[in-house]
């Protein structure tokens, strides 16, 4: 079953540092998701990729955080600098285009110290 | 106020119990219904969807909708160990360029007990 990827699974990291996170969507799928999940909460939407464009970054805080998908197939996002709120987990996920199947990864645990 | 709203829990429950998860919405532009199941250090992965109003069976799992109520439900019959994950409730509210943005609510965390 096709699966998306994501790395690291865990990463520890020092307040005011920089830290990226890398995600392998479904082969074929045009729409990528980046979803923060905080601890006892739902995910909530992050930005949203149709092939290598941005269609939503409306929740994304810009000021620290990026996120790209340039050859419209990987996608990274980073942090810098991380501060103690960004603790979370950050999820992948992918889906084909106008479908409800999203496919989300099994995210990276973000806890900044 | 949140579009989509899950009480939390912690749900308890008995092996062979009937479970009933419940989520309120209230934006009508809301399309497709789906619940989500998570089990801990791991990715949602989607365990059901509905589009229309009323009920869609897959085995031990129903899942209800009604539109006019803004209020979906998911019911597991015969619960089982295995069953205990957090169950999150989502749904699609479509925007330009054939792009959906999918809102979960906060989670049920759900144990059942041998």
């Amino acid at each position: 079953e096709a699966e998306v990827a994501q790395s690291p699974r865990y990463k520890i990291t020092e307040k005011s540092q920089a830290v990226a996170f890398w995600c392998d969507p479904i082969s074929g799928h045009a729409t990528l998701y980046w979803y923060r999940q905080i601890l006892g909460q739902g995910p909530e939407l992050l930005v949203q990729f149709q092939d290598e464009s941005v269609v939503d970054d409306s929740q994304l805080p810009k000021d620290r955080f990026s996120a790209e998908r340039l050859k419209g197939v990987d996608s990274t996002l980073k942090i810098q600098p991380a501060e103690l709120g960004d603790s979370a987990m950050y999820l992948c996920a992918s889906s084909l285009t106008g479908t409800y199947g999203y496919t989300f990864g099994s995210g990276t645990r973000l806890t900044v110290v | 106020q949140k579009e989509v709203e899950q009480d939390p829990g912690p749900l308890s429950v008995p092996e062979g119990a009937i479970v009933s998860l419940n989520c309120t919405y209230s934006n009508s532009a809301f399309q497709y219904f789906m619940w989500y199941r998570q089990y801990s250090r791991k990715g949602p992965e989607l365990l059901m969807y509905t589009y229309s109003s009323g009920n869609k069976e897959d085995g031990r799992f129903t899942a209800q909708v009604d539109k006019s109520s803004k209020y979906i439900s998911l019911f597991i019959r015969d619960s089982q160990p295995s069953d205990s994950a957090t169950y999150l409730c989502a749904m699609i509210r479509w925007g330009s360029g054939n792009t959906g943005k999918l809102i979960f609510g906060q989670g049920t965390t759900l144990q059942v007990k041998p």
